[in-house]
């Protein structure tokens, strides 16, 4: 099946920092990509889908000046959580539509501690 | 708001088939239910999707009732590994793309 490649896998940062998060669709093109994030035991949250070339929708309540989306190619997305704080850590994971039958694939997430 | 309802959590003893049910009551005529499972702190996996028919795979059956209204993913011979939350999702058209509408799962716990 098709491969998202998600990168890092986890990172620790001190509050204030900006924190860059990538996703890879690596077999083939994804024109839509979604990025969610999950707090512990609960269910993901969308938080804003990318379209290439186009600027991301957010979902309501997501800061989008605080979650920059930039889908530059069809195949990688990048997430950046600016100036950081301790309420942002989470497990972020991102999703790319695309193959033939434009399934919906995730990458393996990034688990994001600030300090 | 999520489309579905699961229980909370299930055991199925290894070997068994697991069997899963769904509610998604008030789900339209396009759209589509999905199955994703997520081993914990890793990214989903996809399972199964259907319409209407029920459809089967190298990893699970998908049974849809005629009204739509309820499905059941079918773990044939479960394993230890099949041990995750299992997440029953109504995709959802949008002007030019489609969401999916996470619930919030199902835990079932594979036991020896």
């Amino acid at each position: 099946g098709a491969v998202v490649s998600q990168h890092p896998s986890r990172v620790i940062c001190k509050s204030g920092t900006s924190v860059k998060i990538e996703c890879r669709s690596l077999d083939f093109q994804a024109t839509t990509m979604f990025w969610y994030r999950q707090f512990p035991k609960q269910s993901l949250m969308l938080m804003a889908t990318s379209n290439e070339g186009s600027k991301a929708t957010y979902e309501q309540g997501v800061e989008k000046d605080k979650f920059l989306i930039n889908h530059a190619s069809l195949t990688l997305s990048t997430l950046t959580v600016t100036s950081a704080h301790p309420e942002d850590s989470s497990f972020y994971i991102c999703s790319a539509r695309g193959g033939f039958d434009e399934k919906l694939f995730f990458g393996s997430g990034t688990q994001l501690s600030v300090l | 708001d999520a489309k579905t309802t699961q229980p909370p959590s299930m055991d199925c003893a290894e070997g068994r088939a697991a069997n899963l049910p769904c509610n998604h009551s008030t789900i339209s005529g396009n759209e589509y239910v999905y199955w994703y499972r997520q081993i914990h702190s890793q990214g989903p996996q996809y399972i199964i999707h259907g319409l209407k028919n029920n459809e089967t795979n190298e990893m699970a059956s998908l049974i849809i009732t005629e009204d739509r209204k309820s499905s059941t993913l079918i773990l044939p011979h479960a394993t230890l590994r099949d041990t995750a939350v299992y997440y029953c999702i109504v995709r959802v058209e949008t002007d030019s793309n489609y969401q999916l509408i996470w619930g919030a799962g199902t835990k079932l716990i594979i036991k020896p």
